[in-house]
């Protein structure tokens, strides 16, 4: 069974632009949650999506959105790119939220001149 | 929401037992803990949880004291490839139709290998 793949690899962006991220979960799995990963702030929670709704939220700004598709594939977007937004973006699945164990994709790391 | 804390890093004796002790004394009686990996900036790799009973798998032991306000994680026989920044984390058992619950990650414990 593939694993938890997340698209693209690497991204170099601008200030002021926005990005759109891929995730595709494990087959079967429905629960995707998002995480942010900075050497200073290390791995943090941002949301978690289950059948196409949002069911948590970490503490981000609004300019960090996500959505989920019915096939679970999830997409998060940020907008207004700021330098602090340069981060290694981890994508996790489960099969249902909370409870269930995650497994991560390799992530996207994203880089903001 | 509950908080992890870790050492923020061990050294451990190629072939000895490897012990990381996690702290989670604000743990709900519903709540699990878990432990992932992470080597080099891949993605967290899953190693086990636990609700209040000991477990152990092919790749670790977790011990979980009796008023779950503390759990250990054993890797039996450390090799190099263990090498790796490990988090101990709380997952809220939550349901789907909840409000929101953030899900906190420890700080890490970074493990060093020694030859």
């Amino acid at each position: 069974k593939a694993g938890v793949t997340q698209t693209p690899r690497y991204l170099i962006k601008t200030r002021g632009q926005q990005v759109t991220l891929s995730c595709s979960p494990i087959s079967g799995h429905r629960s995707v949650s998002w995480y942010q990963q900075t050497p200073g702030q290390g791995l943090q929670f941002l949301f978690e999506y289950f059948s196409e709704t949002q069911r948590n939220k970490g503490n981000f700004p609004g300019r960090f959105s996500g959505r989920q598709f019915s096939n679970s594939r999830s997409e998060m977007n940020v907008s207004t790119l700021e330098l602090g937004d340069s981060a290694l973006y981890l994508c996790a699945s489960s099969l249902v939220p909370s409870k269930e164990t995650q497994y991560f994709g390799p992530g996207t790391r994203l880089l903001v001149l | 929401d509950a908080k992890t804390t870790q050492p923020p890093s061990m050294d451990c004796a190629e072939g000895r037992a490897a012990n990381l002790p996690c702290n989670h004394s604000t743990i709900s009686g519903n709540e699990y803990v878990y432990w992932y990996r992470q080597i080099h900036s891949q993605g967290p790799q899953y190693i086990i949880h636990g609700l209040k009973n000991n477990e152990t798998n092919e790749m670790a032991s977790l011990i979980i004291t009796e008023d779950r306000k503390s759990s250990t994680l054993i890797l039996p026989h450390a090799t190099l490839r263990d090498t790796a920044v490990y988090y101990c984390i709380v997952r809220p058992s939550g349901s789907p139709s909840g409000g929101y619950q953030k899900v906190t990650f420890g700080i890490g414990t970074k493990l060093q290998v020694i030859p």
